[in-house]
């Protein structure tokens, strides 16, 4: 069975510090895993997804994650926070399945301090 | 922005009643899901349909059913709303390829009392 482990349910951080949001996942077969976010009050949307054509993946906003297959992680980095930055996060991984079904990390808050 | 949006975008109900929601897309994709928001959960499976009249159940169906008579809509159904089902729940809708991007639907708040 495929898992996601998000490490942190709260991150906060200063503004032009580095973000580092942790996501280790558990399968038994090659993995697609995708970082979503959610700003108040809305839905998810894709930050950044692997699909195993590279392991280092760089989306939207800034944000880029590793793929290491040796630590079973799937790591978000961002260099410099911003204040709209300040959301929730969410790691998943794609059921092997019918359908690519999403099973979801737990989740991370992240603040922002001026 | 994908075409998803739910109705109603927020709920107040009594336990023991009956409650609908309804997702409609204008993408045209095959696949759509119910996930439904709880802290410390994240976002857990309800059902999907992987076409019209084609629905499976998800991690937590329990005390849930689902519709598709259209390719457009896709709809949620409390049977007997409890208020352990106050939640948050998210439509998505993705065309079912295992690397493919799902979109999700701005959500609907249900509280049940």
């Amino acid at each position: 069975a495929q898992s996601v482990t998000q490490l942190g349910s709260h991150v906060s951080v200063s503004e032009g510090a580095l973000v580092l949001l942790r996501c280790n996942y558990s399968s038994s077969v090659p993995p697609y895993l995708f970082w979503y976010v959610q700003y108040p009050n809305q839905g998810l949307q894709l930050l950044l997804k692997y699909t195993s054509a590279a392991t280092l993946v760089k989306g939207i906003n800034g944000f880029e994650a590793e793929f290491k297959k040796s630590e079973t992680s799937f790591h978000l980095t961002k260099p410099s926070a911003h204040m709209s930055d300040a959301a929730e996060y969410f790691c998943a991984v794609s059921t092997y399945n019918q359908g690519g079904k999403l099973i979801f990390g737990q989740g991370t808050e992240l603040s922002v301090k001026p | 922005d994908a075409g998803i949006t739910q109705s109603p975008r927020h709920k107040v109900t009594e336990t023991g009643t009956p409650v609908t929601l309804r997702c409609h897309q204008t993408e045209n994709h095959r696949y759509m899901y119910w996930y439904r928001q709880d802290p410390g959960h994240g976002l857990r499976l309800i059902h999907y349909s992987y076409g019209v009249k084609d629905t499976d159940k998800g991690e937590v169906s329990d005390g849930y059913s689902v519709s598709r008579s259209k390719t457009e809509d896709f709809l949620l159904t409390l049977e007997s709303a409890t208020s352990s089902q106050t939640s948050v729940y998210f439509c998505a809708i993705s065309g079912g390829q295992i690397q493919e991007t799902q979109y999700f639907g701005p959500g609907t708040r249900l509280l049940v009392l």
